[in-house]
């Protein structure tokens, strides 16, 4: 069976500090991978997706970047952190070319200070 | 635009009863609708889901409702438990050469024994 994984769980950065949030998946090959962010009483906002390795594709502006240095492994980094960058992100895959659902992981609570 | 709202942010039942989640879409272009439930510090799990060409779409004590006509959706829970209680997104699926998911801002469903 496929498992998605992300760590750390929790994380308290000061601004300005860099970032680095790790996904990876098991169980399957090739999937799409995806980063989202939610801020307190929100809904999820698509940062980044992949669909294969080196190919990322960005939804919005901001301070962070993302990279897939393997097939199944998918981090979000940032250089410095921004108050703003506090929030719930989650990381999603799901199977390249069948639509069905995206499989979140447990996600990581960030706050920057 | 793209967008996905939700009509009740916060909706407390008892034990037992029904509970309805509305949701209002924009895209008239969307093709695909799911639903998720989030407990709190968790990532979304997949419900149901249903396809622009259906009206409707049982689960397992789960029933989606959709009307194009007025671009609603809804999402009815019958004899709802306590482990019930969580946040319910809709999230409407453009495909757009990778499916990208639009999330509402979620309605947090409280049940009470």
């Amino acid at each position: 069976s496929q498992t998605i994984h992300q760590w750390p769980a929790t994380l308290v950065q000061p601004v300005g500090s860099p970032l680095s949030l790790e996904c990876t998946v098991e169980g399957t090959s090739n999937p799409n991978l995806y980063w989202y962010r939610q801020a307190a009483g929100r809904g999820l906002q698509l940062l980044f997706y992949s669909v294969g390795i080196g190919q990322i594709s960005s939804e919005v502006p901001q301070n962070l970047s993302a990279s897939r240095p393997q097939d199944r492994q998918f981090i979000l980094s940032s250089k410095k952190l921004l108050l703003s960058d506090s929030g719930f992100y989650l990381c999603a895959w799901e199977l390249a070319g069948v639509r069905v659902e995206q499989f979140f992981g447990p996600g990581t609570r960030l706050t920057v200070l | 635009g793209e967008s996905v709202g939700l009509h009740l942010p916060t909706l407390s039942v008892q034990e037992g009863d029904n509970s309805i989640i509305n949701c209002a879409y924009s895209n008239s272009a969307s093709d695909y609708f799911i639903w998720y439930k989030q407990e709190s510090g968790k990532g979304p799990q997949f419900i149901i889901d249903i396809r622009s060409n259906m009206d409707k779409r049982q689960g397992q004590r789960v029933t989606v409702l959709l009307n194009k006509t007025v671009k609603h959706l809804s999402l009815q829970i019958a004899a709802t438990q306590p482990g019930d209680s969580a946040v319910y997104f809709c999230a409407e699926i453009l495909t757009t050469g990778f499916q990208k998911l639009v999330f509402g801002t979620g309605t947090r469903l409280l049940v009470s024994p």
